[in-house]
């Protein structure tokens, strides 16, 4: 079945560097999504890409659209403490979610 | 603008019991998707329900069935509980099918 690959699967990093997370698939997508995770807590949307080749930021976030439809990737520049969490990445109109990438920020 | 919201919070049941889990969509959402999360996995697609039919549904089994109401809220309801299916219940609604989908802050459901 479809499926995303997500990675890294964590990452752990010093306050004020920048992060880079990818997804890619197998299969075409006409819509690719990241979202924020806390603990116990349902998924936050950061961005939403509808075109391929898009480049959307949200403040210090940065996500792109594949050119091929099968892949996007998120920056995260200058982190700060509160960027600690899950990130995952989603596609398709019914949502296919990676396995999620953790990051934690030493402050 | 009210977003998602979901009741219960928690749940505890036993094998062989059946849950129901409620959503409530964002103002002006038609549609509604649930999603299954287990522990350190990424949401799991169960249905989608726009204008109270079924629009969709995912790998899982008919004891999961759901219901969408005319105001677009909607139910979850899960028969004949199994250890498996202890999990966080993600409710999302969104404008029409295939738009952008807010999540609510999820039903922890734990079933010994």
């Amino acid at each position: 079945g479809q499926q995303l690959n997500q990675s890294p699967q964590s990452m752990f990093i010093q306050e004020g560097e920048d992060v880079s997370m990818n997804c890619t698939s197998s299969s075409i997508f006409n819509t690719w999504l990241w979202y924020k995770q806390d603990p116990g807590e349902g998924p936050v949307l950061l961005i939403a890409l509808y075109k391929a080749g898009e480049l959307t930021s949200n403040g210090r976030l940065t996500a792109q659209f594949g050119i091929t439809r099968k892949d996007s990737f998120l920056n995260i520049s200058a982190s700060i403490p509160s960027d600690v969490g899950i990130y995952f990445c989603a596609a398709g109109g019914k949502l296919i979610f990676g396995q999620g990438t953790e990051l934690s920020v030493k402050p | 603008e009210t977003g998602v919201t979901q009741s219960p919070t928690h749940l505890i049941k036993t094998r062989g019991q059946q849950v129901t889990l409620r959503c409530s969509s964002q103002s002006g959402h038609n549609t509604v998707s649930w999603y299954q999360q287990a522990l350190g996995q990424g949401p799991q697609f169960i249905f989608q329900y726009y204008r109270e039919e079924e629009n969709g549904r995912g790998n899982f089994p008919p004891r999961f069935s759901g219901l969408q109401f005319p105001n677009y809220s909607s139910e979850l309801n899960v028969n004949a509980l199994e250890l498996d299916d202890s999990a966080l219940y993600l409710c999302a609604s969104s404008p029409f099918p295939s738009e952008t989908q807010y999540f609510g802050p999820g039903t922890r459901l734990l079933v010994l």
